[in-house]
């Protein structure tokens, strides 16, 4: 398996544009986290789902940002409209659960964002 | 609510110098635990994992970590640092959800 794949690696935006970070989980990993990375707050976990289902989107900062799961290969993080303050690196990662024993999270390489 | 805390957020030390570094969890029950480490512009990889049997744990790079039970703590160790160990750690706890604490930023002066 080629690990956690996201796109882009990198976005520069202009402020008030649309953005999509996309995930693909490695096969078979039943669970996909969204987390974000700034130097102020460090690791954020923004949203999880499970078996394609959201399963606690606290940490979702405002309404503009939504995220998707319409398939066990695929997620998508959206911003829409886009804020400075939302620069940051997005990551995206997967495990399994199995009789409450999680194997270990992998991450993506991440997603680079900068609103300008 | 699961919650993770590590202590000294930063730490700066000199080569050949020992690690330690805490982690302290408030779930009960069983939990996996796990330390993650960043290099500086990469993503987060595992160091080491704890689920079960001997409290005491070996991860890659020479690091270790302890489980303490009573103490609800998994603490993460080095004998001697490289530059290399240069990177922010992290703590996770596991049962459903994965909790990360704030992470340990880690600079070793050669």
């Amino acid at each position: 398996d080629a690990g956690v794949i996201q796109s882009p690696r990198h976005e520069v935006t202009e402020m008030g544009q649309e953005v999509t970070l996309r995930c693909k989980p490695i096969s078979g990993h039943d669970y996909l986290f969204w987390y974000r990375q700034t130097m102020m707050r460090g690791l954020e976990l923004l949203i999880y789902f499970n078996n394609n289902v959201p399963i606690d989107d606290s940490g979702m900062p405002e309404d503009r940002f939504s995220a998707k799961m319409p398939n066990a290969s695929f997620s998508t993080l959206k911003i829409q409209p886009s804020e400075p303050r939302d620069s940051a690196v997005y990551f995206c990662a997967s495990t399994s659960v199995v009789r409450e024993k999680s194997t270990e999270a992998f991450f993506g390489q991440g997603t680079r964002l900068t609103v300008v | 609510a699961q919650s993770v805390s590590q202590h000294n957020h930063h730490v700066i030390l000199s080569e050949a110098a020992s690690l330690e570094l805490g982690c302290n969890y408030s779930y009960g029950g069983t939990v996996n635990l796990f330390w993650y480490v960043q290099y500086p512009g990469q993503h987060l990889q595992l160091l080491l994992k704890y689920f079960s049997g001997d409290p005491l744990v070996k991860g890659i790079k020479g690091f270790e970590a302890e489980f303490i039970k009573s103490k609800f703590s998994f603490n993460l160790r080095k004998p001697s640092v490289q530059w290399s160990d240069t990177a922010e750690y992290f703590c996770a706890v596991c049962r459903n959800r994965l909790a990360f604490g704030k992470g340990n930023q880690v600079v070793v002066i050669p």
